[in-house]
């Protein structure tokens, strides 16, 4: 069964760049009829869709977020990452990555997800 | 993009039937059959109870029923059990990869 696991670091400080990692095992980054998406929730609020990526390097980014994010996909160490510019505190969350089915569009497994704080 | 509406909070007895609205626009909901729902318990992953509007994933129990109406999904959870305690949320496809979510309901077994 396909795991995901983000890391990265726990602390950002304001104006600075978020980067994580999302690490897959049990199946293949490559696997043509699955994308791979970032999640977040920040703290008393709902999940945010962020953006997905496919192994090809092909990107969809959620427009209120577009100039600040970028997704990118190492297919050689079955991982993909994200970054986001400019950090402020309504960028701290809790981020999780998934896997997106294309034939069904659903996000159906989760990493556990990773908390980031922006704080100087 | 516009957060689907959820209702803050929802809430039933055990043995009870509880259902949870997600109301989106023409745009979304009302364009696609692409509609999923994901349970999150605190400090856990979301996890996928409902896809394509109507759709169980293995594993997940027939309790979870999921329905659509127009620009509205909803998601029954019939015979509550305290384990259903949990927030849960909406998301629809709206074209091009891109996905919007619900804004979540707390769903309290009393």
């Amino acid at each position: 069964q396909v795991q995901l696991q983000e890391t990265g670091p726990g602390l950002v400080k304001p104006s600075e760049t978020l980067s994580l990692t999302c690490t897959v095992s049990g199946g293949s980054i490559s696997n043509n009829i699955y994308y791979w998406g970032w999640i977040r929730r920040p703290p008393g609020k709902g999940l945010e869709w962020i953006g997905s990526i496919y192994y090809t390097g092909s990107t969809y980014y959620n427009l209120s977020l577009r100039s600040r994010v970028t997704i990118f996909v190492d297919t050689s160490n079955n991982q993909f990452s994200l970054t986001v510019n400019s950090v402020t505190a309504a960028d701290m969350a809790v981020y999780y990555c998934a896997r997106v089915t294309v034939t069904n569009r659903s996000f159906d497994f989760w990493g556990r997800g990773t908390l980031v704080t922006v704080s100087s | 993009q516009s957060a689907l509406t959820q209702p803050p909070s929802a809430s039933g007895s055990p043995g009870q039937s509880v259902t949870v609205s997600c109301t989106g626009t023409s745009s979304d909901i009302g364009h696609y059959n692409y509609v999923s729902w994901y349970q999150q318990h605190p400090g856990k992953a979301p996890k996928l109870m409902i896809y394509e509007v109507t759709k169980r994933p293995s594993g997940v129990p027939d309790r979870f029923s999921g329905s659509k109406s127009g620009s509205t999904a909803s998601l029954t959870v019939s015979g509550l059990q305290f384990e259903d305690e949990a927030d849960y949320y909406c998301t629809s496809y709206i074209g091009n990869q891109n996905y919007v979510f619900g804004s979540g309901t707390q769903v309290t077994v009393l």
